[in-house]
């Protein structure tokens, strides 16, 4: 079973931040936190990943709390072509464990 | 587009007939991986390989399902006497064991329908 919680669905405004959140909250040391989004009839797509610290890259910001129990995917300008379901997936980094587990994820609407 | 391609893309076909479909990872990429995705569903294990090292098959690969990475490189899902509940998006993914990082590229995906 995935280790996650998400909100199935949520809408946001063009051009507006969206905010993904994410329970874990019995994520293990070493696991890491990954978001992979999946675009209608697409494969799924690497987002961003973290352990502890926050992280930013070109497409999003990954906030992780103190505690690790949780974290928010941040979309800063979202764009009609952000719409997607976007899954959050904990793992043990460095490929000691091979798949990946999705849950439901969440389905991100962006409205113009 | 990931760099990995999955051949066919639609593949209809009749209940108790075999199907086989191709991935072709990234060519550098020793891992990959096969999901099967049902609608409204997140992706779902399958099986995945280390260049032709078979190293874990989920329950969900019935005997009716075999997968094969002959030589590091492409590999080959079949399906024989195929179901109905064999209609999915079967997608393949790729990725480099050994980085930190080590997030999978995805295919586009085979979208199976038995009739």
């Amino acid at each position: 079973d995935a280790k996650t919680t998400q909100p199935p669905s949520m809408d946001c405004a063009e051009g507006r931040a969206a905010n993904l959140p994410c329970n874990h909250s019995t994520i293990s040391g070493n696991e890491y936190v990954y978001w992979y989004r999946q675009i209608h009839s697409q494969g799924p797509q690497y987002i961003i990943h973290g352990l502890k610290n926050n992280e930013t890259n070109e497409m999003a910001s990954l906030i992780i709390t103190e505690d690790r129990k949780s974290s928010t995917l941040i979309l800063p300008h979202a764009t009609l072509r952000d719409t997607a379901v976007y899954y959050c997936i904990v793992r043990v980094g460095g490929g000691s464990q091979g798949n990946l587990i999705f849950g439901k994820g969440t389905k991100l609407s962006v409205k113009p | 587009d990931t760099g990995v391609s999955q051949d066919p893309r639609h593949k209809i076909t009749k209940r108790g007939q075999n199907v086989t479909f191709r991935c072709d990872p990234i060519s550098e990429h020793n891992r990959l991986y096969w999901y099967r995705q049902t609608l409204g569903q997140g992706p779902e294990f399958l099986t995945y390989f280390q260049n032709e090292a078979q190293l874990e098959k989920s329950r969900l690969l019935s005997d009716r399902f075999s997968a094969e990475r002959p030589k590091g490189s492409f590999s080959t899902l079949e399906i024989q006497r195929t179901e109905q509940g064999d209609s999915a998006m079967y997608l393949c993914a790729s990725s480099l064991f050994g980085t930190v990082s080590y997030e999978q590229y995805f295919g586009p995906g085979t979208r199976l329908t038995v009739t």
